[in-house]
């Protein structure tokens, strides 16, 4: 049974470029949510897609949007890069109910240069 | 509003010896609780969770944690350590309800080294 899955593992981008980071949630997971891992800190909470919508969005600004497919995979989109928008993007998948435990991927770790 | 507190961004013990990480939470609405673990290059493995059963909770790798309401405290501890525990752990929290729909909020991370 396959986990979360994410792609690329490694991305290097220039600031002012647009970057798209693909998820495959885990089997029988209809809820994904991103997080961004910067150097020496916990995961931040980006935003969670259910049903195809987003449903909750943390303290991001527009620069960041997402899609979820009918599959329930999942697509995070960052415009116009900046220096700090380097980090490790995390993806997780859950049945979407609460206190359900979410399942997290390997991350894709994106520079910025 | 939630959030977590990890006291201490970095705990050291020899190998054999009792692991103690502390985590406090803040939460206006009875919380669900997490701890996960970070090796290096990975994502996080969820290592055990709280969601208002028993409140001493056990999990994988012989790790357990006690809820403690009166505390605001979940605490991790493991009787005795491996060198394979070495990693990151962090623990998270989210809202039992409301609109949270299940957002994690993290702490910031105790880093473990064990030592031979």
């Amino acid at each position: 049974d396959a986990g979360v899955t994410q792609s690329p593992t490694h991305l290097i981008k220039t600031r002012g470029q647009q970057v798209t980071l693909r998820c495959s949630p885990k089997s029988g997971h209809d809820t994904v949510s991103w997080y961004q891992q910067a150097l020496g800190q916990g995961p931040q909470f980006i935003f969670q897609y259910y049903e195809e919508e987003e449903r909750q969005r943390g303290n991001f600004p527009d620069r960041f949007s997402g899609h979820q497919f009918p599959n329930y995979s999942s697509e995070l989109n960052v415009n116009a890069l900046l220096l700090g928008d380097s980090a490790l993007y995390l993806c997780a998948s859950s049945l979407g109910t609460w206190g359900q435990p979410q399942h997290f991927g390997d991350g894709t770790r994106l520079s910025i240069l | 509003a939630q959030s977590v507190t990890q006291l201490g961004s970095h705990v050291s013990v020899s190998e054999g010896a009792l692991v103690l990480l502390r985590c406090n939470y803040s939460s206006s609405v009875p919380p669900y609780l997490f701890w996960y673990v970070q090796y290096p290059n990975q994502g996080l493995q969820l290592l055990l969770k709280y969601t208002s059963a028993a409140t001493l909770v056990k999990g994988i790798n012989g790790f357990e944690a006690e809820f403690k309401k009166s505390e605001t405290s979940f605490h991790l501890t493991k009787p005795s350590a491996h060198m394979s525990d070495a990693a990151e752990y962090f623990c998270a929290v989210s809202e039992a309800g409301g609109t949270s729909y299940g957002k994690l909020t993290f702490g910031q991370g105790t880093i473990l080294t064990v030592h031979p």
